[in-house]
């Protein structure tokens, strides 16, 4: 059974650091491409950042620059770092696995963790 | 980057009816949108991918069809645990985009 289990959230200053890691079991990683997406309070979704078997990355232009996906395999697990946050970077932070074509083309997002709350405040 | 116009915001509607929530992509993406149900205090669920193919245990009464870069999910026979919100996700291109969501209600 595939799970996936966010860890690292709570409260943070403004212009500090954080990594988000996901614990994936039933699966292994480097296997899909994987996404972070986040949920400001009371908003609706917004993708963050991919990462894929062949070491590519791609972000959301909010946190280009500020905020690295990586993946850890022997630990099978995915991480998010973030550094010179922001108030809007509040929100609750899903880590979810990817499926794709037969042609490399992402297809959408099959499994989702439950979570986890980022809130960024003086 | 390709802005995904979801439409509408919120739908009430009544058990057994028939009910339509669409996404407008600003330039073509394919067939590479999926869309999701979130229940309140839940992560998102995956219902559609590739436009119109169904994933595994979702029920039957949820379809999605796609014309040109105009995107539908329909939901036939409303159930009462069909109450949540749903979004559209475009994955053609980076940065990949979600529609602004529809809060379904009954």
């Amino acid at each position: 059974e595939v799970h996936l289990v966010e860890s690292g959230g709570g409260l943070f200053q403004p212009g500090g650091s954080l990594r988000l890691s996901c614990g994936a079991s039933g699966f292994t990683v480097n296997s899909y491409y994987m996404a972070w997406v986040r949920q400001p309070p009371g908003k609706g979704l917004e993708w963050v950042s991919s990462a894929y078997g062949s070491g590519t990355t791609s972000y959301a232009n909010s946190v280009k620059g500020r905020f690295t996906i990586s993946t850890d395999i022997p630990k099978n697990t995915l991480y998010l770092h973030m550094r010179s946050l922001r108030a809007d970077d509040t929100a609750v932070y899903f880590c979810a696995r990817g499926i794709q074509d037969s042609g490399g083309y992402d297809l959408g997002l099959d499994s989702w963790g439950q979570g986890i709350l980022v809130t960024v405040s003086s | 980057d390709i802005q995904m116009t979801q439409s509408p915001a919120s739908l009430s509607a009544s058990v057994g009816d028939r009910v339509s929530i669409t996404c407008r992509a600003s330039q073509t993406i394919g067939n590479y949108l999926s869309w999701y149900q979130q229940k309140s205090g839940k992560a998102p669920e995956l219902l559609i991918y590739g436009a119109s193919s169904r994933q595994s245990g979702v029920p039957s009464r949820f379809s999605g069809s796609v014309s040109g870069t105009d995107f539908t999910l329909t939901i036939t026979s409303l159930q009462p645990d069909d109450i949540a919100t749903y979004y559209c996700h475009q994955s053609y291109t980076a940065p990949c985009t979600f529609g602004q969501g529809t809060k379904l209600e009954i």
